[in-house]
């Protein structure tokens, strides 16, 4: 066990819907990072929030957005989702003194009809 | 260009034996880290190694040992012993100084172990 958890652990939803994905991070960790497991395009990083704040930013649709909030938990909002949408997501947080593990959650996995 | 690079799409490796999954990464930056993670079928990821590209030595942890070779921009993974439990995915990856810390992955390692 990471430390890291992540709700729903599965989702299952229609094209066209909204959805919301929740992480927190272990205790202690200030950064959160999302990413996409997807068969044609493997795992790919989304967004990174630190302390509440953006970090960083890959390959994410404008159709997903993301925050941090004050109790350092994350949510990742996916609308108008697609097919293509369905994959693995999954959060990983990092130690605030920069420390090399990323630790990921369970993920959550999301299959779009 | 692909930043990390897994030629081996799937290996076998019998029990008790060493296996080496293979990595090779680019970059211009002069400080980054390099990673594997192991993913079972559950899914999960599970982190395993890490290695700066400034430490001299190279990285170990447990059965796991990082074979670090920086002129060649390579960092193999050397599973030493095999165990039917380490039948999973392996990922490596890579963190890049001026990339904040976010992870590049490579596409992974199918790795059987075999009784």
């Amino acid at each position: 066990d990471s430390g890291v958890t992540q709700t729903p652990k599965h989702l299952i939803t229609a094209t066209g819907q909204r959805v919301t994905l929740r992480c927190s991070p272990r205790s202690g960790d200030l950064s959160v990072y999302w990413y996409q497991q997807s068969l044609d395009q493997g795992l790919q990083f989304l967004i990174q929030y630190y302390n509440g704040e953006e970090r960083a930013k890959g390959n994410i649709l404008e159709r997903f957005s993301a925050q941090q909030f004050p109790d350092l938990h994350s949510e990742l909002n996916l609308s108008s989702l697609e097919l293509g949408d369905s994959a693995l997501y999954f959060c990983a947080s990092s130690p605030p003194q920069g420390g090399n593990e990323q630790y990921f959650g369970p993920g959550t996995r999301l299959t779009v009809t | 260009a692909q930043k990390i690079t897994q030629t081996q799409p799937g290996m076998f490796v019998q029990e008790k034996e060493a296996v080496t999954l293979d990595c090779t990464y680019d970059t211009s930056d002069p400080s980054y880290g390099l990673f594997w993670y192991k993913q079972p079928s559950s899914g999960e990821m599970i982190f395993l190694i890490y290695q700066g590209s400034y430490d001299q030595q190279n990285a170990t942890e447990g059965r796991y040992s990082l074979n670090f070779q920086k002129a060649r921009k390579s960092a193999n993974l050397v599973i030493s012993a095999s165990q039917l439990g380490d039948s999973a995915m392996y990922f490596c990856a890579m963190r890049e100084g001026g990339g904040g810390n976010k992870l590049t992955f490579g596409t992974g390692t199918q790795l059987k172990v075999e009784l």
